[in-house]
């Protein structure tokens, strides 16, 4: 499974957009790219996942360059319950949800 | 649907003891996912179930763990016996892998394990 590098935290405010990238430089051709959320004390969400160009949903949007070899993760006007650690995870769409966590992005979002 | 259920929710437990982790999956989800987080490791997959067969089991840190699938809508996680670096959260998932769909694993809510 690809591996994928993403900083280990940053800081935002209310309102704000707030972009976090995620590199996985070693994609494979069957892979897509799947973004997780976790809240303190409790288990990963699903937010978003995409294979190329864009992907928007009710919560995020994800950006895919051509190359693949990167992705952003675009969190538009947060608040702060947004506050929480972000996944990138790069693997086949359709292998049973094998999920390998990387560190994760802690996001603190203040007032 | 309830979601992914897990119980207990919290379970402190000494040093040696057996310590047996339940989790129910949502109905109708054909695969099932143990994972372990701690501070120092992060969030670590354990093992994966497929239709109640054990898939992968290579993140079984060691013997002294087992998990067991008997039914479609059971699994447990079995530590015996336990040590204080088990101490961590222990997550289970499902899944509906389907052709050519989007897999979402949905977590419960975990489990909270400490072994003085």
């Amino acid at each position: 499974l690809a591996k994928t590098t993403q900083p280990i935290s940053m800081d935002s405010y209310e309102g704000q957009e707030v972009n976090i990238t995620c590199s996985h430089n070693n994609i494979a051709t069957n892979d897509y790219i799947t973004w997780y959320q976790q809240f303190p004390s409790q288990g990963p969400r699903f937010i978003i996942q995409g294979y190329k160009t864009k992907v928007t949903n009710e919560v995020a949007s994800l950006f895919i360059p051509a190359d693949r070899k990167s992705s952003t993760l675009s969190l538009p006007r947060v608040s702060l319950s947004d506050t929480a650690v972000y996944y990138c995870l790069v693997g086949e769409r359709n292998q049973g949800g094998k999920l390998i966590f990387g560190q994760g992005t802690e996001l603190s979002v203040k007032p | 649907d309830a979601g992914v259920i897990q119980s207990p929710r919290h379970e402190v437990t000494e040093m040696g003891q057996e310590v047996t982790l339940r989790c129910k999956p949502i109905s109708g989800h054909n695969s099932l996912f143990w994972y372990r987080q701690t501070m120092m490791r992060g969030l670590e997959l354990l093992i994966y179930f497929n239709n109640n067969v054990p898939i992968d089991d290579s993140g079984m840190p060691e013997d002294r763990f087992s998990a067991k699938m008997p039914n479609a809508s059971f699994s447990t996680l079995k530590i015996q016996p336990s040590e204080p670096r088990d101490s961590a959260v222990y997550f289970c998932a499902s899944s509906l892998a389907a052709p050519g769909g989007r897999t979402e694993a949905f977590f419960g809510q975990g489990t909270r394990l400490t072994v003085v």
